[in-house]
């Protein structure tokens, strides 16, 4: 079945540090991808997303390039910010569709301090 | 405020007690999903609803149901709760907007069991 691989959290950087965080997945065909961001107390919310090989998805200075031969789609940020601190999630959609379930990895908790 | 209400915020009640939670989507959003975030398993599917009608199920447990209605919020019904029912439970509805699927997750309602 579909699986989702993050990294070892949490992850510790200074403010400005550069961020990576990497995930690689499991599908049957072409699925689509996508990284979400959780802060304190709320629920999900979409930060970028790739629907296929060679995509680069992009927001508020994050990126992620969806690696078909690897089979990854990293995360990464030249220059965090403390406002970046929250839990990280790598997220796939299996099947070639652009409705149906969610499959997320395990979530990377972020601290940024000053 | 996503869009996406769920009701009860934080929920405390006992083993072998029943409980319903709400979700009212996204104005015009006719997709409702539900998912289970807990430390041990993560963030797990749980089950889909589409205008009412039962589209997926995922890891869902047979003392769990679900429904969504003509007004299309959903409910989902835990019953003969276990410690190890306490978790976040996250709905999310997902509508077409701005040429793209877009699905919106609420704030989620905190279950404790003790």
């Amino acid at each position: 079945g579909d699986s989702v691989t993050q990294m070892e959290g949490p992850v510790t950087l200074s403010e400005e540090a550069f961020l990576t965080i990497n995930c690689t997945y499991t599908a049957t065909g072409y699925p689509s991808l996508f990284w979400y961001v959780q802060y304190p107390g709320e629920g999900l919310q979409l930060l970028l997303k790739a629907t296929k090989a060679d995509d680069k998805g992009s927001n508020k200075g994050f990126e992620a390039t969806y690696r078909k031969e690897t089979t990854s789609f990293h995360l990464e940020k030249g220059s965090v910010q403390v406002s970046d601190s929250a839990v990280y999630f790598c997220a796939l959609r299996s099947g070639g569709t652009s409705y149906g379930k969610l499959t997320f990895g395990q979530g990377t908790i972020l601290t940024v301090h000053p | 405020d996503s869009g996406v209400t769920q009701t009860p915020k934080h929920l405390i009640t006992a083993t072998g007690q029943r409980v319903t939670l709400r979700c009212s989507p996204r104005s015009g959003d006719l997709s409702v999903y539900w998912y289970q975030q807990s430390l041990d398993q993560g963030l797990q599917f749980l089950i889909q609803y589409y205008n009412g009608e039962e589209r997926a199920k995922g890891n869902i447990l047979e003392r769990f149901s679900a429904q969504q209605f003509p007004d299309l919020h959903s409910e989902l019904n835990l019953s003969s709760l276990e410690l190890g029912d306490s978790a976040l439970y996250f709905c999310a509805s997902q509508g077409f907007r701005s040429g793209a699927n877009v699905l919106t997750f609420g704030a989620g309602s905190r279950l404790t069991v003790l």
